[in-house]
């Protein structure tokens, strides 16, 4: 079983929808978590951070964490064309000797394509 | 400066070849990365640099060999590729090792995309 596990899509929604992407975890010790999007042929770009359980907002985007059941998602309000792009969700932990170590998990990531 | 460049772009080269890929950041970080990503895939951590030292290796062959220079600098040389090592390959950096908070997280360059034939 994957550490992290993301529906990979692809997902396809009209422009204007709300677009709901989920990861869920196995692992307790991660409590970082990260939205990155990738555009195709470009480097992920950090869309969101989040620690604590609860929901964070920037603009568009929700990011959401319930440790308790060890799922996260990134919600899109009124989704836009420009916001078609695989979209990864990323976690880090504070493993024995209380460092990250660097190491990031990635989830499989989910394809999105908003058509107009 | 926010950005991570990666030189070159694109790359093709012979399974004989040896070329290298380079990385440069200007933002004081002192963590620097490389990735491997295939089509489809998320990216997979090859090696991690911490003030100029190897952190990391994820046990990658030894076809690649990475190099740190100085702190803005990471390099990735190339040797006796094998085709199923065409991928896009990320270079990406952080304040420190510590991605344990939203101050630092990592910041990642486009790819260099391998070819190798």
């Amino acid at each position: 079983q994957k550490e992290v596990e993301q529906d990979p899509g692809p997902l396809s929604v009209p422009e204007g929808a709300i677009v709901s992407l989920n990861c869920t975890y196995s692992n307790s010790a991660f409590q970082y978590f990260m939205w990155y999007r990738q555009y195709s042929r470009k480097g992920p770009e950090l869309l969101m951070y989040t620690y604590s359980s609860g929901n964070k907002e920037d603009g568009r985007f929700t990011a959401q964490v319930d440790k308790s059941s060890k799922y996260i998602s990134l919600f899109i309000r009124d989704s836009q064309p420009s916001d078609s792009a695989t979209y990864l969700c990323a976690m880090s932990a504070r493993y024995a000797g209380g460092t990250s170590y660097g190491k990031l998990t990635f989830g499989q990531g989910t394809i999105l394509t908003v058509h107009p | 400066d926010t950005e991570v460049t990666q030189t070159p772009k694109h790359l093709v080269m012979g399974m004989t070849n040896k070329k290298s890929l380079k990385c440069e950041q200007h933002m004081g970080h002192r963590a620097m990365y490389w990735y491997k990503q295939k089509a489809k895939k998320p990216p997979e951590l090859m090696f991690v640099y911490s003030y100029e030292k190897l952190s990391i290796n994820e046990s990658v062959p030894s076809r690649f060999s990475p190099e740190c220079p100085n702190s803005s600098l990471l390099n990735l040389h190339l040797h006796a590729l094998q085709p199923e090592d065409s991928a896009l390959y990320l270079c990406a950096s952080s304040q420190d090792l510590e991605l344990l908070s939203g101050a630092n997280v990592l910041t990642f360059g486009a790819g260099s995309r391998l070819t190798v034939l």
